[in-house]
């Protein structure tokens, strides 16, 4: 069973723009993680913040937390061609030594 | 450094038929993971071991579902006999476990795809 469930499923934009992606999980967590798929490839971690946390930077990418909500966002700035992929939200509860339930996953696509 | 090791990356066989796929994870770590991902959706964990034991395999549909990681590296995934919803993508993942430290980023390999005519 898939804990997550990411909104939209599908997004295209224009390369430059900014994308926003957004991921609801229902039981408490200990972590959530971001994952990048491109076609016929393996997941690449991308992120990971904790539930003691309320937003994340790396590189181009910005996530947030909101636990009273049980959601979480990816914004990717000043998209690319290069980040056209499908993105997986990941949770961690307490009780599942890391065992990552993942969601369904958006695709993205940047329009060059 | 070389990543996690998948092979084969595609088959295709009829139902009924055997299949294995088999997976190197990443030197050092101990803990490895198997899942299946439909077409569409996210990895769903099939099996995950630490070292040679099998610590969470509630997924595993075990009638004709096997895996093992005899000495505590690769790990042989295996469906005997495979049915038409078999069909799907098998992908490994590793990490390091508990005992070593930080356990939290899993390192996917590119995955299996399996058609069953």
């Amino acid at each position: 069973s898939q804990q997550g469930e990411e909104d939209p499923q599908a997004l295209s934009i224009q390369e430059g723009e900014n994308a926003t992606m957004n991921c609801s999980y229902k039981t408490s967590i200990n972590n959530l993680q971001w994952y990048r798929q491109n076609s016929g490839r393996g997941l690449v971690h991308l992120i990971l913040i904790r539930s003691n946390e309320r937003e994340k930077h790396s590189g181009r990418l910005r996530v947030t937390l909101d636990t009273s909500k049980k959601s979480s966002s990816l914004l990717i700035t000043a998209s690319r061609a290069a980040d056209t992929a499908s993105y997986f939200c990941a949770t961690v509860s307490f009780q599942g030594a890391q065992k990552l339930v993942f969601g369904q996953g958006t695709r993205l696509t940047i329009n060059p | 450094e070389a990543g996690v090791v998948q092979s084969p990356r595609y088959k295709i066989i009829e139902k009924k038929q055997p299949v294995a796929f088999w997976c190197n994870p990443i030197s050092g770590h101990n803990t490895l993971y198997w899942y299946l991902q439909n077409l569409g959706q996210g990895p769903e964990l099939l099996i995950r071991y630490e070292n040679e034991e099998a610590v969470d395999d509630s997924q595993l549909p075990k009638d004709r579902f096997s895996a093992e990681r005899l000495k505590g590296v690769d790990s042989t995934l295996k469906i005997q006999p495979a049915e038409l919803g078999d069909s799907a993508v098998y992908l490994c993942a590793s990490s390091t476990s508990f005992s070593q430290g930080t356990q939290e980023t899993q390192y996917f390999g590119p995955g299996t795809r399996l058609l069953v005519l």
